[in-house]
């Protein structure tokens, strides 16, 4: 079946712009995740959901950053009024459920720019 | 917290040799689950190899081993005849039993040379 996509792939920014970052998991994934990947190093955690209930948003750098999930399925991460800070690839990761160490399925990830 | 450490920044081998990446952690916790995760140059990373931290026998998935050592919270990864298309960052991850936030470590640029 189809894996973990993220839309748009790529996105340039204005210093001060608002962005929306989208993430389709893995049909049936009770589990989504999303992490900040900056240049050279690896994915920090950002927030996770369980079906539509956002359960962690503990590492959420500012309060400009914004995760839903309103209906248990697609994901959108938007972050209001973007510093050049922010830029880094967005990956967003599914998994069947929480706990048990359970494998997380990432995506291709999104780059954002911001200039 | 959990941190999660990998001090060998680039490493490289010849293809079909044997090569050793590093993974060290701390933690207070007993029990945790360990991964390797590869990312190749296209970034959409794949699973390697899971351990649990209660199973004291080593995880292996082909050509993929680990060495799990629990005291020394040291949790390295032994890639056996290697491919060119094992050439691909790796990175260690931690995560606590019944959590689901996954801490990485810095990553290992892997070079496969012909």
């Amino acid at each position: 079946g189809a894996g973990v996509s993220q839309s748009p792939r790529y996105k340039v920014a204005k210093r001060g712009q608002d962005v929306a970052l989208r993430c389709d998991p893995i049909s049936g994934h009770v589990s989504l995740f999303w992490y900040q990947q900056a240049l050279g190093q690896g994915p920090e955690f950002l927030t996770y959901f369980q079906n539509e209930a956002q359960l962690d948003k503990s590492g959420l750098p500012s309060d400009r950053f914004f995760a839903e999930r309103p209906e248990g399925s697609v994901s959108t991460l938007k972050i209001q009024r973007t510093q050049q800070e922010d830029s880094a690839v967005y990956l967003c990761a599914s998994s069947l459920a929480l706990g048990q160490g359970n494998e997380q399925y990432f995506g291709p990830g999104t780059r954002l720019t911001v200039t | 917290a959990q941190t999660v450490t990998q001090s060998q920044p680039e490493m490289s081998v010849q293809e079909a040799e044997t090569v050793t990446l590093s993974c060290t952690y701390d933690t207070s916790e007993n029990n945790y689950y360990l991964f390797w995760y590869k990312q190749p140059p296209s970034r959409q990373m794949i699973l390697v190899i899971r351990q649990e931290a209660y199973k004291q026998q080593n995880a292996t998935e082909n050509r993929f081993s680990v060495n799990f050592q629990k005291a020394a919270k040291s949790f390295s990864l032994k890639i056996s005849d290697s491919q060119l298309g094992d050439t691909a960052m790796y990175f260690c991850a931690f995560m606590k039993h019944n959590n689901n936030d996954m801490r990485f470590g810095a990553g290992t640029r892997l070079t496969v040379k012909p």
